[in-house]
């Protein structure tokens, strides 16, 4: 079955800091792999993903990932954090077949001024 | 607005109580994915669509739950005599799978569930 490890619960940043969340999964096979955002109370906006091909893959806001097979890893990038990028991210791998989600327990991420 | 749609945004019930929430997809999108998320942690797959057929329920999904989706169009998720466990946000999610699209999933707002 396939998992999603998010190693970091939660995470402080200064503003205008770089940002690196970190995300493992076990997949048997060639994964698809995504990034999510969700603010309080709110919904989950995608904000990258990962299919095939180059494997440094850009995003909605600034953001970035690389996928990482020898390490099975896919962690999420921000050159310089702003102060609305507070929320919570969750990494999450879908299978080739029902393509349903398996999501990682999300990092909450703080900004400070 | 041509997202996601969840209604209602928030539901609050007496244990015991039923509880139908509802979901429009994306109207191109053949595919139609609940879960749900408990405080603090990521979304649980409970249960998802292909057009009009159930394909797959999680073990998460007991028999309380029932899911619709009559016409491939919109869907439904009842919880029948609700328990302070479920207290949870419900998300939906569709998709296109179909030919080579990829396998992108797009949420609607939600719908919290506060049993009491």
């Amino acid at each position: 079955a396939q998992s999603v490890t998010q190693p970091d619960i939660h995470i402080t940043v200064s503003e205008g800091a770089s940002l690196e969340l970190r995300c493992n999964y076990s997949y048997g096979a060639t994964p698809y792999l995504f990034w999510y955002v969700q603010s309080p109370g709110q919904g989950l906006q995608l904000l990258l993903k990962y299919f095939s091909g180059d494997t440094l893959v850009q995003g909605i806001k600034g953001f970035e990932a690389e996928f990482k097979r020898s390490q099975s890893s896919f962690n999420l990038r921000k050159p310089s954090v702003h102060w609305s990028d507070a929320a919570e991210y969750f990494c999450a791998v879908a299978d080739t077949g029902r393509r349903a989600l398996t999501f990682g327990s999300g990092t909450r991420l703080q900004v400070q001024p | 607005d041509t997202g996601v749609s969840q209604d209602p945004r928030h539901k609050i019930t007496k244990r015991g109580q039923n509880v139908t929430f509802r979901c429009d997809p994306i109207s191109e999108h053949n595919r139609l994915y609940w879960y749900r998320q408990t405080l603090g942690q990521g979304p649980e797959f409970l249960t998802y669509f292909q057009n009009e057929a159930q394909l797959e329920k999680s073990r998460l999904l007991s028999d309380r739950f029932s899911a619709e989706r009559p016409k491939g169009s919109f869907s439904t998720l009842e919880i029948q005599r609700t328990e302070q466990g479920d207290s949870a946000m419900y998300l939906c999610a569709s998709s296109l799978a179909r030919g080579g699209a990829r396998p992108e999933a797009f949420f609607g707002q939600g719908t919290r569930l506060t049993v009491v």
